[in-house]
């Protein structure tokens, strides 16, 4: 079935590091990809999206390419701060299903 | 902005009890969606609506149900509670009725459930 692995954590990095975070996917023919976000305390809120090979969605200083040759949609910053201290995940969406599939989670903890 | 609330943020209750948690959403989307969060497995998906009435189950439907008679509310059941059951809770909608390539979901900010 389709399923997301992620790399697992906890990640320690300090102030100004540079970020990866791996996430790789098993799925049906070619699916959506997204990295939600997660704050202390809140819900997952959306960081990025990718809808086709080679798309690299960005935001906030984050990055990810769609890279269909390797099946992988790896989280990247190039100089992480205090506030960017939270859980990530990885999710695929299947063309012409509902639901999303997450991976585990990474819980991401910047110190400064 | 879309904005997805839960009626609690923390609830304590106890083995055998029947508890619900409510979702609402304000943004008129189609699809809802209830997932449980639990450390290293991520979020796994319970029951999801495409529309009023209509329901189907996730990954994870046992010893849960679910109703939605208004569009914009979504409620999940645990007919009696149970303490494996312990969980964060995470409502989630989305626009379309039909999948979207870019069809992002939108999340409350999530009930963490205590069954004693």
């Amino acid at each position: 079935g389709d399923s997301v692995t992620q790399m697992e954590g906890p990640v320690t990095l300090s102030e100004e590091a540079f970020l990866t975070i791996n996430c790789t996917y098993t799925a049906t023919g070619y699916p959506s990809l997204f990295w939600y976000v997660q704050y202390p305390g809140e819900g997952l809120q959306l960081l990025l999206k990718a809808t086709k090979a080679d798309d690299k969605g960005s935001n906030k200083g984050f990055e990810a390419t769609y890279r269909k040759e390797t099946t992988s949609f790896h989280l990247e910053k190039g100089s992480v701060q205090v506030s960017d201290s939270a859980v990530y995940f990885c999710a695929l969406l299947v063309k012409g299903a509902q639901k999303l599939v997450f991976g585990q989670g990474t819980r991401l903890t910047i110190n400064p | 902005d879309v904005k997805v609330t839960q009626s609690s943020r923390y609830l304590v209750k106890r083995t055998g009890e029947k508890v619900f948690l409510e979702c609402v959403q304000d943004m008129d989307h189609e699809n809802m969606f209830w997932y449980r969060q639990d450390p290293g497995l991520g979020l796994r998906l319970i029951y999801f609506s495409y529309d009023v009435k209509m329901k189907e189950k996730g990954d994870i439907p046992e010893g849960y149900s679910v109703s939605r008679e208004k569009k914009e509310r979504f409620s999940l059941i645990l007919e009696s509670a149970s303490t494996n059951q312990t969980s964060m809770y995470l409502c989630a909608s989305s626009r379309f009725g039909t999948a979207k390539p870019n069809n992002e979901q939108f999340f409350g900010p999530g009930t963490r459930l205590t069954v004693l």
